[in-house]
C-alpha cells in the first residue's frame, strides 16, 4: 500500500471551532487531494494540490482552506466548523496517471 | 469534463460473473477510463484502467467498445468479499485535477 497517513483518524468538535486535518505521504507524489464522503453524495473533491504551494479548488471548497508547504504534507483547515461539515474526509495522492492512492480517512463530527 | 453514468446498485450471487456498465458519451480523445473499488470504512482502491479494447489484470477485465462511449467492468466468479461500491471515472492522464468521482455502483453479492 502507498505510504499515506491521515491524522487524526477521529475527531469530535463543536460548531465554530477551527479544525485542521493532516495528510502525510512518503511516496513523493506530486498530486495530493482532499475529498469528503457523505451518504448519497459519493466522493466529492474539496481541494487539490499539484505541487508545493500550488493548490486549487474542487467542487465543494466553500468553508475549507488548504496548505502545502512541503511535498509530503497537505493540510485541510475548517476555519469555523459547521454541522454540515460532519463527514468522512479522505486524502489521496497520485503521480498524474489517474491512479490515486487513498488514505484511511478521518471521521469528523461537528456538534 | 466527461460525465459518467452508472447503475446505482446491483445484486448478484457468489460464483457469478458480474458486469457493471458505465456510460460516458462525451469522452474526450485524451481521456482514460479508470475503475475504483471501495469497501465500507475504507478509501477507494484502484482496480483497472484502459483506453480502448480490452484490458485484463488479476482482479478484473475492462471492455471498451470502439466508440469509447461506454465501458464495462467485468468481475469473474464474484465472492461475498466483492461486495463494495465501484466507481467509473473518465479523465486525461496527467490531468488528475479533472478527475471526478460520481456516486458509484453499490454491488451486493448474495450467498
Amino acid at each position: 500500500d502507498a505510504g499515506i497517513t491521515q491524522s487524526p483518524r477521529h475527531k469530535v468538535t463543536e460548531t465554530g471551532t477551527p479544525v485542521t486535518l493532516r495528510c502525510h505521504q512518503t511516496e513523493n507524489h506530486r498530486y495530493m487531494y482532499w475529498y469528503r464522503q457523505d451518504p448519497g453524495h459519493g466522493l466529492r473533491l474539496i481541494h487539490y494540490s499539484y505541487g508545493v504551494k500550488d493548490t486549487d479548488k474542487g467542487e465543494v471548497s466553500d468553508g475549507y482552506s488548504v496548505s502545502r508547504s512541503k511535498t509530503e504534507d497537505f493540510l485541510l483547515t475548517l476555519e469555523s466548523a459547521t454541522s454540515s461539515q460532519t463527514s468522512v474526509y479522505f486524502c489521496a495522492i497520485s503521480e498524474g496517471r489517474n491512479e490515486q492512492f487513498f488514505g484511511p480517512g478521518t471521521r469528523l463530527t461537528v456538534l | 469534463l466527461a460525465k459518467t453514468t452508472q447503475p446505482i446498485s446491483m445484486d448478484s450471487y457468489e460464483g457469478q460473473e458480474v458486469n457493471i456498465t458505465c456510460s460516458h458519451n462525451n469522452i474526450a480523445t485524451n481521456d482514460y477510463i479508470t475503475w475504483y473499488q471501495q469497501f465500507p470504512s475504507q478509501g477507494p482502491r484502484f482496480i483497472i484502467q484502459g483506453y480502448k479494447t480490452k484490458v485484463t489484470n488479476e482482479v478484473a477485465s475492462l471492455f471498451i467498445p470502439a466508440d469509447r462511449k461506454s465501458s464495462t467492468l467485468s468481475l469473474p466468479r464474484v465472492s461475498l468479499s466483492d461486495t463494495a461500491v465501484y466507481y467509473c471515472l473518465v479523465g486525461e492522464v496527467k490531468r488528475d485535477d479533472k478527475i471526478i468521482f460520481g456516486k458509484g455502483t453499490r454491488l451486493h453479492i448474495l450467498p
